[in-house]
């Protein structure tokens, strides 16, 4: 069974940083590209950043670029979202999902909150 | 960047009936390398979005043929028939052709 949980998130200063992760599970991680999507409260779905199997293919949504860096760890089966100058509109929950040719497989997100 | 709009924003409908949800992009989601990357996902109160179309009208495995997606170039559409409770949440489009990928503001499916 295809799993991904993600961690890291919580309460941080604005222009602070903060590092997420999805632990990937039931799957061979290193064969699939991954996403970061992230939800502000009451809000809609924002696509954040993209990574390929390989690490080769990165893209980020134009509202994180130049202040988040995803990652991933093929050895450990890990995605990471580091994230630095943070502000009050990053706050929101954040999903990793799976993308073949879509984005198949979703975690069950992982709240950030940014606030003084 | 690409910008997806989607009407309308909420949809009531009787359990039963057929709703249709449009997505409109301001410019051709066709890649070069000819697939058109426009997905629809239904996030249900509480869960986790879920995958229900794929490359225009490619239906996820276990999803209902209740689900239909269609469209080209820059216009699709989703419609569902004979509308069931386990229907009923936000459905967003989203485009994977260009960078940055983008998801459309969501059409409310409820209950009339």
């Amino acid at each position: 069974e295809v799993q991904l949980v993600e961690s890291g998130g919580g309460l941080v200063q604005p222009g602070r940083s903060l590092k997420l992760s999805c632990l990937a599970s039931g799957f061979t991680f290193s064969n699939y590209g991954m996403n970061w999507i992230r939800q502000a409260p009451g809000k809609g779905l924002e696509w954040v950043a993209s990574i390929s199997s390989s690490s080769s293919y990165i893209y980020y949504a134009d509202t994180v670029k130049g202040r988040f860096t995803i990652s991933r760890d093929n050895a450990k089966n890990t995605l990471y979202l580091q994230m630095t100058s943070l502000r009050s509109e990053d706050t929101a929950l954040y999903y990793c999902a799976r993308r073949t040719v879509a984005l198949y497989y979703w975690g069950q997100g992982v709240m950030v909150t940014v606030s003084s | 960047d690409v910008v997806l709009t989607q009407t309308p924003v909420a949809q009531p409908v009787t359990l039963g009936d057929q709703a249709s949800i449009s997505c409109r992009s301001s410019q051709s989601l066709v890649h070069s390398n000819g697939n058109t990357y426009l997905e629809w996902y239904l996030q249900k109160p509480g869960q986790s979005p879920q995958l229900l179309i794929y490359k225009v009208s490619n239906r996820f495995s276990g999803v209902p043929d209740r689900f239909i997606g269609s469209g080209s170039g820059s216009d699709f559409t989703l419609k569902i028939s004979r509308v069931e409770p386990e229907d009923l949440g936000v459905y967003y489009c989203f485009q994977a052709t260009h960078d940055p990928f983008t998801f459309g503001s969501g059409t409310k499916l409820e209950i009339k």
